[in-house]
């Protein structure tokens, strides 16, 4: 098992450019989430899917879409990049139990530098 | 803004003494967990805590969840360089989204 695999790991961008960061999870998780990272933010929820056909937006969602492709991936799209979109960005997937979150498993992240 | 305050946000400490992180959400939370990040990595997750007044134990490391299921903590005895890493608290506010804390950065002088 790969658990969650995300690709690329290291991006430049220029700004105005577009790009789509992949994620695709091989535990078979109904749910789906994009997180950013900067310095002392913590990690702030940028989309989610809570099951396959569905998307809604999390925390910071601006300049940002997503695809649920199928149940494995999740997709996180920049349009047209911006410098404050510089951060490290990671995909997560669970299966949210009845009595609240359950605990999320984490890809190795992408960092994205936009000059 | 964030749900989850954590302090502090960086605790250096000497090889071999405890230290204690803290984690308060403005809500009640029906439950709480605490994932590590070492650096360069990736958050993995360390423990889940669901009842009031919870506490549990994983080797060095003793998590407790408030009363009122408003806090918890993370204490650590007898620091190695092996517990390097950013620690961070996450509880779910709304549904089952996690709201992560900013994080504290231990690092561990030798």
């Amino acid at each position: 098992n790969a658990g969650v695999t995300q690709t690329p790991k290291f991006q430049v961008l220029k700004t105005g450019q577009s790009m789509t960061l992949q994620c695709a999870q091989d535990m078979n998780h109904n749910s789906m989430y994009w997180y950013r990272q900067d310095p002392g933010m913590g990690l702030r929820l940028i989309y989610y899917s809570a099951s396959e056909g569905t998307t809604d937006k999390g925390e910071v969602p601006n300049g940002y879409n997503v695809s649920r492709l199928n149940k494995r991936e999740f997709s996180l799209r920049l349009e047209s990049a911006a410098p404050s979109q510089t951060s490290v960005y990671f995909c997560a997937s669970n299966n949210p139990g009845t009595g609240g979150a359950e605990k999320l498993f984490f890809g190795s992240g992408t960092q994205l530098s936009v000059l | 803004g964030q749900q989850v305050m954590q302090i502090p946000q960086y605790q250096h400490v000497q090889e071999g003494e405890d230290f204690t992180t803290y984690c308060n959400s403005s809500t009640t939370l029906s439950n709480i967990q605490w994932y590590k990040q070492r650096p360069g990595g990736h958050p993995v997750f360390l423990i889940q805590l669901v009842k009031s007044g919870e506490v549990k134990k994983q080797k060095r490391l003793t998590f407790q969840f408030g009363e009122a299921k408003k806090n918890s903590s993370l204490h650590i005895t007898a620091t190695q360089t092996t517990d390097v890493g950013t620690y961070f608290c996450a509880g779910p506010p709304r549904g089952y989204k996690l709201s992560f804390g900013a994080g504290t950065t231990v690092t561990v002088r030798a």
